[in-house]
């Protein structure tokens, strides 16, 4: 297993503009997860697929939020019109089977100025 | 609502000492619980996985414990190491697959 990588591992970006994340997954999870975290706080759940469907939102997944798994392999994780609340980690996870053990990628930092 | 308490947030200790991290969950009805260690700046690296069938895991120096009718688990340390330091993580599935994570604590290993 290569372990799930993520691009890219920092992003500085404006307000009001957009950003795109991309993960990639260990090969052959049908599971794929993504978290955003904040300073000195757990990761926060954002949204999940299995193989190309995605089967669970959070709340916290906004409008300008948007995700997408083609294939069921790679993702992305779209962000428009980014605010400075935006700023984060979002990390991104993948497993398989019964036992959904979860294993995460470095990360993408995002700072909006 | 599932919430998951990490008690204490930081700790810090000499080397050797063995030591003892909480993870408290408010809903017994748990899949499983997994611990995670985060280094500052870095992803998650996974450390033990609990089923919900189970009562412990062990991998090395690490020990972690389910108790599910007290909404309870901990991880144990043995002979903590300067290398241990780090944000220890416990995140709870109850069957959704999608992870509820505690605040973590934040561990510091004296040399």
């Amino acid at each position: 297993d290569t372990g799930v990588s993520q691009d890219p591992r920092h992003k500085i970006t404006k307000r009001g503009q957009n950003v795109t994340f991309r993960c990639d997954p260990i090969s052959e999870h049908n599971r794929l997860y993504w978290y955003r975290q904040t300073l000195g706080q757990g990761p926060e759940f954002l949204t999940y697929f299995q193989n190309e469907a995605q089967l669970e939102k959070s709340r916290l997944l906004s409008d300008r939020f948007s995700a997408e798994r083609p294939k069921g392999s790679f993702s992305t994780l779209e962000i428009q019109r980014t605010e400075q609340g935006d700023s984060a980690m979002y990390l991104c996870a993948s497993s398989k089977g019964s036992g959904n053990e979860q294993f995460f990628g470095p990360g993408t930092r995002l700072t909006v100025l | 609502k599932q919430e998951v308490t990490q008690i204490p947030a930081a700790l810090s200790v000499p080397e050797g000492e063995n030591l003892v991290l909480n993870c408290s969950f408010t809903d017994s009805a748990i899949y499983n619980l997994q611990w995670f260690r985060q280094d500052p700046g870095k992803g998650l690296t996974s450390l033990l996985l609990i089923q919900s069938s189970q009562r412990e895991q062990t991998s090395g120096r690490l020990n972690a414990s389910l108790d599910k009718s007290s909404g309870r688990s901990t991880l144990y340390i043995a002979a903590s190491q300067p290398g241990d330091s780090a944000t220890y993580l416990c995140a709870v599935d109850s069957g959704t697959y999608k992870y509820i994570f505690g605040t973590g604590t934040r561990l510091k290993v004296l040399a």
